[in-house]
């Protein structure tokens, strides 16, 4: 089955320690990208990557990385999290060809 | 800069009634728009996508038209059903392919 998978879905955290969320596609997707969804702001753009080794922020990068070692993963990483950071994530690729986006089940971050 | 706008933000109906729900955006320079479909909690399900050069699309009940130069679109549902309820958001790819810029949402409710 074609899908974005994010590991994990659910996770809690102390401010300040180091935290990897997973994405892989199964897809052979070029273009992937992470969102943040927060109530009141909607889905904004964290990171986006074309392609392997190519990355490029989004709107709200701060605090945030990512790399793209490989075409189907594309790893978010908070090395020092902190509150303002808890939303919900969401990962998604997309084909070229201009075929839409698609979108993984999310992970719910809480950040204490 | 590209905003979107959905409206009405909310709407409750009884089952079988045909909607319509709006999505607005600024700058008419899009490589795309797509519609989608959140269940609460939940990851985004793609329902249509209208590359820029189209004027809409269909799939089974739902049918979503685009008018580039006044930058509006529509998503009509046919025959409400309460499985239908959900929130539903407008996306356009603005500035590349890659980026996607999210309407707040229009939240769905459809009472038997």
């Amino acid at each position: 089955e074609a899908q974005v998978t994010q590991n994990p879905r659910y996770l809690i955290t102390v401010t300040g320690k180091k935290l990897t969320v997973t994405c892989s596609q199964n897809m052979n997707h070029e273009y992937m990208s992470w969102y943040r969804q927060d109530p009141g702001l909607g889905l904004r753009q964290i990171y986006y990557s074309m392609n392997v080794e190519v990355t490029d922020k989004g709107d709200v990068p701060e605090g945030y990385k990512v790399s793209r070692k490989e075409k189907r993963n594309f790893p978010l990483i908070l090395e020092s999290p902190s509150p303002n950071q808890t939303s919900l994530y969401f990962c998604a690729s997309m084909g070229q060809g201009n075929y839409g986006y698609t979108f993984g089940s999310g992970t719910r971050l809480t950040v204490v | 800069k590209q905003e979107v706008t959905q409206i009405p933000a909310a709407l409750s109906v009884p089952e079988g009634e045909n909607l319509v729900l709006n999505c607005s955006f600024t700058d008419s320079a899009i490589y795309n728009l797509q519609w989608f479909r959140q269940d609460p909690g939940k990851g985004l399900t793609s329902l249509l996508l209208i590359q820029s050069s189209q004027r809409e699309q269909t799939s089974g009940r739902l049918n979503a038209s685009l008018d580039k130069s006044s930058g509006r679109s529509t998503l009509y549902i046919a025959a409400s059903q309460p499985g239908d309820s959900a929130t539903y958001l407008c996306a356009v790819a603005s500035g590349g392919y890659n980026k996607l810029i999210f309407g707040a949402g229009t939240r769905l409710a459809v009472h038997p």
